[in-house]
């Protein structure tokens, strides 16, 4: 059974760093691409970064780019992002998600296929 | 970044009701459109993927279709348990986008 357990939320101050975990099971981990997906409190979901398997390729959402970074340790089947300078804005549930990449009618297709329950990030003084 | 619309931003049915949601891509992102359903408190569930395809475990109840600029989820006979919001998104170039939510609520 596929499993993401995310962790490491709380409330820091504006300007500080919280470094999220999304701990994943139930599937070879280094197979598949992760995103990190926020949801800010009554609004709607907000892609924010993705890696490749190897962790070799990174992408972001302009509105974190620069301040916050993916990784993750495939030994360890563990996902990460690092958020610094954070602000007021990046109040929200943090998801991690999987990147399925499957063929559908011939066509290479992408989706996320797992969530995790979310971990809740408050930026307040 | 490609914009996707979605539409209404919610709505009031009755259990047995056809309910039909729309999103429009701002250019064509062929048929990488995905719809999911996010009950409060919980994390978003995948229906839809690849505009038309059902995820295993949906409900039959649940279809999408579109291609292009243009996909629609239908649930033919709305039950209790569909109540919820809806959310589509478009996994055709980075940054993935997803429409604001269409929130189901009981008339």
């Amino acid at each position: 059974e596929v499993q993401l357990l995310e962790s490491g939320g709380g409330l820091v101050q504006p300007g500080g760093s919280l470094r999220l975990s999304c701990a994943a099971s139930g599937f070879t981990f280094s197979s598949y691409a992760m995103s990190w997906v926020r949801q800010a409190p009554g609004k709607g979901l907000e892609w924010v970064s993705l890696i490749s398997g190897s962790g070799g390729s990174t992408y972001y959402a302009d509105s974190v780019k620069g301040r916050f970074t993916i990784s993750r340790d495939n030994s360890k089947n563990t996902l990460y992002l690092q958020m610094n300078s954070l602000r007021a804005e990046d109040t929200a549930v943090y998801y991690c998600a999987r990147r399925l990449i499957t063929m559908v009618r011939g066509v290479e297709t992408y989706y996320f296929d797992y969530w995790g329950q979310g971990t809740l990030v408050t930026v307040s003084s | 970044d490609i914009q996707m619309t979605q539409s209404p931003s919610s709505l009031s049915a009755s259990v047995g009701d056809r309910v039909t949601i729309t999103c429009r891509a701002s250019q064509s992102i062929s048929t990488y459109s995905n719809w999911y359903q996010q009950k409060p408190g919980t994390a978003p569930k995948l229906l839809i993927y690849a505009a038309s395809s059902l995820q295993s475990g949906v409900p039959s109840r649940f279809s999408g279709s579109g291609s292009g600029t243009d996909f629609t989820l239908t649930i033919s006979s709305l039950q209790p348990e569909d109540f919820a919001t809806y959310y589509c998104l478009q996994s055709y170039s980075t940054p993935w986008t997803f429409g604001l939510g269409t929130k189901v609520e009981i008339k």
